[in-house]
């Protein structure tokens, strides 16, 4: 199965920050990664699917890149509602595998 | 619009097996392309997919589970059925199946069911 780790696992910021979570594939997945953001008790959203294009409906200040084995998902401007847990996944191959998460906060 | 809802029992005892409802509307299963997943969360943890039907009735399980998982759709009810065999309490979490795009993603959840396993 491929691996997929998130870097870092929790983080906290200030409004207005430009925040980076990263994830490593543990091989090469060529650009089939995706990001969802779950606030608590909620179901995931998709926030970006293929590395980088942007899913209906989701403020643009969301962004992702990469490619490879390194991928970034990048929020240009923190906002209070950004309060979540975000997760990649990889769907190069099956079975499908999450990282582990990364836990957003606000400072 | 596309929506999914998942159904099925709150708590089941151990060595039981656990069958989960996915109802969804807004596309349908017999559509080339379309599939189905089902993702679970243990409480505080992260997600693991399971398992994942396509329209074509083609299916692919989580290695780790799939001598105890089984996955069925039945078009005409819109429904996607998951079960799992010989529950133990780590199998507690909460459920969800989700659309799937071609592309891998999953662009629409249904809210989750929370399942407990304990005696």
């Amino acid at each position: 199965d491929i691996q997929m780790t998130q870097s870092p696992s929790s983080l906290s910021a200030s409004v207005g920050d430009r925040v980076t979570i990263t994830c490593r594939a543990s091989q090469p997945i060529s650009n089939y990664v995706n990001w969802y953001q779950q606030r608590p008790g909620r179901a995931p959203e998709l926030l970006i699917y293929v590395t980088s294009l942007l899913q209906s409906g989701i403020p643009s200040r969301f962004s992702g890149s990469g490619s490879g084995t390194d991928f970034t998902l990048t929020i240009s401007s923190l906002q209070p509602d950004d309060v979540a847990t975000y997760y990649c996944q990889q769907s190069y191959t099956n079975p499908s595998t999450f990282g582990q998460g990364t836990k957003l906060q606000i400072k | 619009q596309i929506t999914l809802r998942e159904s099925g029992p709150t708590l089941v005892k151990p060595t039981q097996t656990l069958t989960l409802t996915c109802t969804f509307s807004g596309f349908s299963l017999s559509t080339s392309g379309v599939s189905v997943g089902w993702i679970r969360q243990p409480p505080g943890k992260a997600l693991e997919w399971l398992a994942l039907i396509y329209w074509d009735d083609e299916k692919r399980f989580s290695p780790l589970l799939q001598s105890r998982l089984a996955i069925t759709k039945d078009t005409s009810k819109n429904q996607v059925v998951l079960t799992v065999t010989d529950v133990d309490p780590v199998d507690t979490a909460a459920y969800f199946c989700a659309h799937r795009r071609v592309s891998g993603a999953y662009d629409k959840w249904g809210q989750g069911t929370l399942v407990t396993v304990s005696s």
